[in-house]
């Protein structure tokens, strides 16, 4: 699986820029995944989810991508806002079963004013 | 919407003390609900799998003896740390997902979390 960091990867953008946050998976059998947010001192909140028999999936402002060739997702936020900073975590699992989910080691979104 | 609270939020104890941590599915019934830990700066580390009713599944290098776990209703799944110490400090989450069982379908819930200082 992935292996976790010791520090957390930053990406710095202004307010009104479009974000990508990008995430690397281990598991070429996983089939489903979920990036989550988290704010400080609180638990991770989903965002979007995307399966692997799909490349692309929108939602309000986001928009999942995935790449199984290399094993590669993004999160891409449109007209990113000082609400957005926070921890952005991907997660990945398979076998139907999300005990086996497992995140990747996360970055650090700071919007600009 | 599917909501997970935890209880309490921070705590601050003496080495050697016990510390009982409770996850609650507030709007829904949980069969399975997951405990993880976050120490600064880095990602969430699944610990332990609660089965309501049955035995909880520990991943690999997690004390069963250390850190119990009571899944004895639908809705409430417990997270004891045993005479805890130090370097047991850590931010602990529990997360469920929503309805009875779970599939690859749907995505977990997770709680605020729980602050655990051991001095």
């Amino acid at each position: 699986g992935e292996s976790v960091g010791l520090h957390l990867p930053t990406l710095s953008v202004q307010e009104g820029d479009n974000s990508i946050i990008n995430c690397a998976y281990s598991n070429s059998a996983s089939d489903y995944f979920i990036w989550y947010k988290q704010e400080s001192g609180k638990g991770p909140q989903f965002i979007i989810d995307i399966r692997s028999n799909m490349d692309k999936r929108q939602g309000q402002r986001v928009t999942v991508l995935l790449n199984k060739t290399v094993k590669h997702l993004s999160l891409q936020i449109a007209a990113t806002q000082p609400g957005d900073s926070a921890v952005y975590f991907c997660a990945e699992t398979h076998g139907g079963s999300q005990g086996n989910l497992i995140f990747g080691k996360g970055t650090k979104l700071s919007v600009k004013p | 919407g599917a909501v997970v609270s935890q209880h309490p939020s921070w705590v601050i104890c003496k080495s050697g003390t016990s510390v009982k941590i409770e996850c609650r599915s507030l709007d829904f019934q949980a069969t399975t609900m997951f405990w993880y830990r976050q120490f600064p700066k880095q990602s969430l580390m699944l610990m332990a799998t609660s089965n309501e009713g049955s035995k909880a599944t520990y991943e690999q290098g997690v004390e069963k003896d250390k850190f119990l776990i009571n899944h004895a209703s639908l809705t409430l799944s417990t997270l004891t740390v045993t005479s805890a110490h130090p370097e047991d400090s850590s931010f602990y989450i529990c997360s469920a997902p929503p309805g009875q069982g779970y599939s690859s379908n749907q995505p977990q819930h997770f709680g605020d979390g729980t602050r655990l200082s051991i001095l």
